[in-house]
C-alpha cells in the first residue's frame, strides 16, 4: 500500500515570490507520482506527473517538480507565483503495476498575498 | 469539451433520505471512479469501475452503492443518508486501469445531510 504526506496544510506566499510545496510518499513498490490543482469550487486538474525518465518534470502554469527516490519526495516548485495560483494542491501516488487506486495527500492550500 | 459531467451540483438531504448522483463522461474511457473530499482528509476513493459491468469497493464504500449503467455513465447512490456523508463528491474517469494514465475529474457535487 502507498501513502502520501503533505506536511504543510497552508502556505502563504507573496506575489512574485518563489514557492515550494512539499510531498513525501511511502511505497514498497515502484510508483507514479502526480500533482493536481483544485481552484475554488472546481474539480481537480492535472498539473504534472512523473512516470519515468528525467526526475525533473515540468507542468502547466510554470510549475515543476523533482522526483527524489532516495528521499521519497516529489516537491512542487514555481519560481514566481501569481494571484491566479491561489488554489489547493494535491500530491498523489499510484502503484506502477496497474493498480486502479490513486492515493491522495491531504492537500496544501496556497494563498498568494498581493 | 464536456469531459466528466456530474449532477446535481448542490443537494441538501434529510437524514434517512435517498438520492443518486449521476455522472457521465464523453471521452470513451473504460475506468470510472467516485471520490469524496473532506476537509483535512484529501480525496478518498468510494467505488470504482474498471469497465462496463464491473464495480469494486474503494477505501470508504460503506453506505454507498454504485451502478455502471454503460460505458459512459457511473452513478452513486446513497440509500439512507447520514450526516457523516456530508461531503463533496467527485466523479472521475481514466482511459483504462494503467495507473500512469491521467484521471480526469468532474466539477464536484456538494451534498449536505441534515
Amino acid at each position: 500500500a502507498q501513502s502520501v504526506t503533505q506536511l504543510d496544510s497552508q502556505v502563504p506566499v507573496f506575489e512574485e515570490a518563489p514557492v515550494e510545496l512539499r510531498c513525501n510518499y511511502s511505497s514498497s513498490v515502484s510508483v507514479y507520482l502526480f500533482w493536481y490543482v483544485q481552484y475554488p469550487n472546481q474539480g481537480l486538474q492535472l498539473l504534472l506527473k512523473y512516470l519515468s525518465g528525467s526526475t525533473l518534470v515540468k507542468g502547466i502554469n510554470g510549475f515543476e517538480a523533482e522526483f527524489n527516490k532516495s528521499q521519497t519526495s516529489f516537491h512542487l516548485r514555481k519560481p514566481s507565483v501569481h494571484i491566479s495560483d491561489t488554489a489547493e494542491y494535491f500530491c498523489a501516488v499510484s502503484d506502477v503495476f496497474g493498480n486502479e487506486k490513486l492515493t491522495f495527500g491531504t492537500g496544501t492550500r496556497l494563498t498568494i498575498i498581493p | 469539451n464536456a469531459g466528466v459531467t456530474q449532477t446535481p451540483k448542490f443537494q441538501v438531504l434529510k437524514t434517512g433520505q435517498s438520492m443518486t448522483l449521476q455522472c457521465a463522461q464523453d471521452m470513451n474511457h473504460n475506468s470510472m471512479y467516485w471520490y469524496r473530499q473532506d476537509p483535512g482528509m484529501g480525496l478518498r476513493l468510494i467505488y470504482y469501475s474498471a469497465s462496463e459491468g464491473t464495480t469494486d469497493k474503494g477505501e470508504v464504500p460503506n453506505g454507498y452503492n454504485v451502478s455502471r449503467l454503460n460505458k459512459r455513465e457511473f452513478s452513486l447512490r446513497l440509500e439512507s443518508a447520514a450526516p457523516s456523508q456530508t461531503s463533496v463528491y467527485f466523479c472521475a474517469s481514466r482511459r483504462d486501469g494503467n495507473s500512469g494514465n491521467t484521471i480526469y475529474f468532474g466539477e464536484g457535487s456538494w451534498l449536505t445531510v441534515v
